[in-house]
């Protein structure tokens, strides 16, 4: 089975903008979670999705946004981006039962000026 | 604040040195998850553990849950240059949602 993949991989965006980032699961995986990654940080929860539905969500701002479609496949938004949002956001997926384990991609790391 | 404290944050040892990392926390977590992340990578699992005072191995690595599930242990026995990478607990709560650690930075030194 092929992995998670993430597109795109690298993304350089000004203050302002807003960015699109897509994640395809394991075929046959119905929950999506994303997270943010910096070095302060560490890992931060951002959402979760199954079915199309957000299950989950953790403490982020309105400005970040996601959904999933039919096909499993999600993206997440970020509006209206800031400095600080400079981060690697990891795609995670699992079948969708509670609490299974988690498959990462490798990530898209998002650099703003 | 962080739900799950890694302590060391930063480690750098020699080939062939034991070494342990704690994952530590006032919750209880239902299950909880290490994993290793290699630079401009995604973080690979490595096990899980479910219950309380459950050990698990894995070749040189030892991991242990706490008794009341809320903290957690890995050892690594004679480590290698090939385990050096970012290591990362998880604890599960209710639903999907999962606390990472802070993560502890290993260096295995040749």
């Amino acid at each position: 089975k092929a992995g998670v993949t993430q597109t795109p991989r690298y993304l350089i965006k000004t203050r302002g903008q807003q960015v699109t980032l897509s994640c395809s699961p394991i075929s046959g995986h119905r929950s999506v979670s994303w997270y943010q990654q910096t070095p302060g940080q560490g890992l931060q929860f951002l959402f979760e999705y199954f079915s199309e539905t957000q299950r989950n969500k953790g403490n982020f701002p309105g400005r970040f946004s996601g959904r999933q479609f039919s096909n499993s496949r999600s993206e997440m938004n970020v509006s209206t981006l800031e400095l600080g949002d400079s981060a690697l956001y990891l795609c995670a997926s699992s079948p969708g039962r509670f609490q299974e384990t988690q498959y990462f991609g490798p990530g898209t790391r998002l650099l703003v000026l | 604040t962080q739900l799950l404290e890694q302590s060391p944050q930063f480690l750098s040892i020699q080939e062939g040195e034991n070494l342990t990392v704690y994952c530590n926390s006032s919750s209880v977590f239902s299950s909880l998850q290490w994993y290793r992340q290699e630079p401009g990578e995604g973080p690979v699992l490595l096990v899980t553990v479910v219950t309380g005072g459950e050990v698990k191995k894995l070749k040189r690595l030892t991991f242990q849950f706490g008794d009341a599930r809320k903290d957690s242990s890995l050892h690594i026995t004679a480590a290698q240059p090939g385990d050096t990478g970012l290591y990362l607990c998880a604890g599960a709560k209710t639903g999907n949602q999962f606390y990472f650690g802070t993560g502890t930075s290993l260096t295995v030194i040749p």
